[in-house]
């Protein structure tokens, strides 16, 4: 029953440093989202992948890059954090990227950046 | 792009009481989905319900229900005999081709 799996859980950066959140689910879905949520709002799209071997630009992509490694596996990658990347971010999986197919969504990455 | 808007940041409900949060959202599509998601302390984005555009008939699922008024773009969550595992705060999302798009959420607070 693990579903959508995230690491880290937590993580401290300072301004500069690059890390790479990793995301993996297990229910056979060819779609996966990357979202972010700031105080007092909603989750916002980073990128998504609407099957194995795509990738696309969501509502905020600045500053972000992504994997989609396997049919499992979608990683996002900050190349030199900065403080404004401080965030939760979650990533969601569903099985078709149109529709009403639900999205399940990991536990969340808290990322704090100094 | 479609906008959520949840005009109500915070909500108070007695135990086994209910209680009514509010969404509207703007689109021209005819054909789409509207879901809740309820998201408690420990962070988790949980499924609550969901409506497809071309049904009629509002979703329930126990004691959840909607009330979708497609013509006013309006898709409020009911919550009926109020429990204190309730408490958490509810995003409205509307299915845009490719994702979700959220309101800023309602802080649901439930008192004994």
């Amino acid at each position: 029953n693990a579903g959508v799996t995230q690491t880290p859980k937590f993580q401290v950066l300072k301004t500069g440093q690059s890390m790479t959140l990793q995301c993996a689910q297990d229910m056979n879905h060819n779609s996966m989202y990357w979202y972010r949520q700031d105080p007092g709002m909603g989750l916002r799209l980073i990128y998504y992948s609407a099957s194995e071997g795509t990738t696309d630009k969501g509502e905020v992509p600045n500053g972000y890059n992504v994997s989609r490694l396997n049919k499992r596996e979608f990683s996002l990658r900050l190349e030199s954090a900065a403080p404004s990347q401080t965030s939760v971010y979650f990533c969601a999986s569903s099985q078709e990227d149109q529709g009403g197919q639900p999205q399940h969504f990991g536990d969340g990455t808290r990322l704090s950046i100094l | 792009a479609q906008t959520v808007t949840q005009s109500q940041p915070e909500m108070s409900v007695q135990e086994a009481e209910t209680v009514t949060l509010s969404c509207t959202y703007d689109t021209s599509e005819s054909d789409y989905y509207l879901f809740w998601y309820k998201q408690p302390p420990s962070r988790q984005m949980i499924l609550v319900i969901r409506q497809e555009a071309y049904k009629q008939q509002n979703a329930t699922e126990n004691r959840f229900s909607v009330n979708f008024q497609k013509a006013a773009k309006s898709f409020s969550l009911k919550i009926s005999d109020s429990q204190l595992g309730d408490a958490a705060m509810y995003f409205c999302a509307y299915r845009s081709p490719y994702a979700l798009n959220f309101g800023k959420g309602t802080s649901l607070l439930v008192t004994p």
